[in-house]
């Protein structure tokens, strides 16, 4: 069983598209995460959210936008992609005060053309 | 501003041997600090996570020493194999607020048989 499952593994696009990308986490963690990871394998916060709380990382454009409809689900919705976009992103989840860090989905190669 | 810095330089290292990676930062006050490996294609797993009132952590092959001090975490394998090649990833979790983990770019190491 796949802890964290994202879909899809791969996606090409056109710019000016509206896209989505969905994970699903199994383990009962109670936050979820988006990170990017650019063509430098720099790994970069999105956003993080449990349950209530939902936390932007500044430098996102607005254009990405985390829906939550359960704890278990966290997705990604990008309006307007743009060449910039192109990266893998990653889903990851955790549970506050374990030893066990976090958790990450095998991530989503987005290719804007 | 914070950082996180690990050698950008692959670590070549004889199979049975000891490699040893740095991880130093600077404006962070971690509660505690992560190590994470990652395969091409794949998504970051977590490995060791050691807190700033501890000063080494051991998990099978795997040391890792964090030094508050001196703003630094070395990350050892020993008796190295081929199977360790990989990239890894050093992660800070803040102390205060946003629980969100700062990862450092990775280094990536290869082990030759």
């Amino acid at each position: 069983d796949t802890a964290v499952s994202q879909t899809p593994k791969y996606l090409v696009t056109q710019m000016g598209n509206d896209k989505s990308i969905k994970c699903e986490q199994n383990l009962g963690h109670d936050t979820m995460y988006w990170y990017k990871q650019d063509s430098k394998k720099f790994l970069k916060i999105m956003f993080s959210y449990n349950n209530k709380e939902l936390i932007i990382n500044e430098t996102v454009p607005n254009r990405f936008s985390p829906k939550s409809p359960d704890k278990a689900h966290l997705n990604l919705h990008i309006n307007s992609l743009e060449l910039g976009d192109s990266a893998v992103y990653f889903c990851a989840s955790s549970q506050k005060a374990t030893n066990y860090g976090y958790t990450f989905g095998s991530g989503t190669r987005l290719t804007v053309v | 501003s914070q950082k996180i810095e690990q050698n950008s330089e692959a670590l070549n290292i004889q199979e049975g041997k000891t490699a040893t990676l740095t991880c130093n930062y600077t404006n962070y006050s971690p509660a505690y600090l992560q190590w994470y490996r990652q395969d091409p294609g794949r998504g970051p797993v977590f490995l060791l996570l050691i807190r700033e009132n501890e000063k080494e952590k051991r998990k099978e092959r795997l040391k890792v020493t964090f030094d508050t001090t001196l703003k630094q975490s070395l990350f050892h394998i020993t008796a190295s194999q081929p199977a360790d090649s990989a990239t890894y990833l050093c992660a800070l979790d803040p102390r205060y607020g946003n629980n969100r983990l700062a990862f450092g770019k990775g280094n990536q190491v290869v082990v030759i048989p």
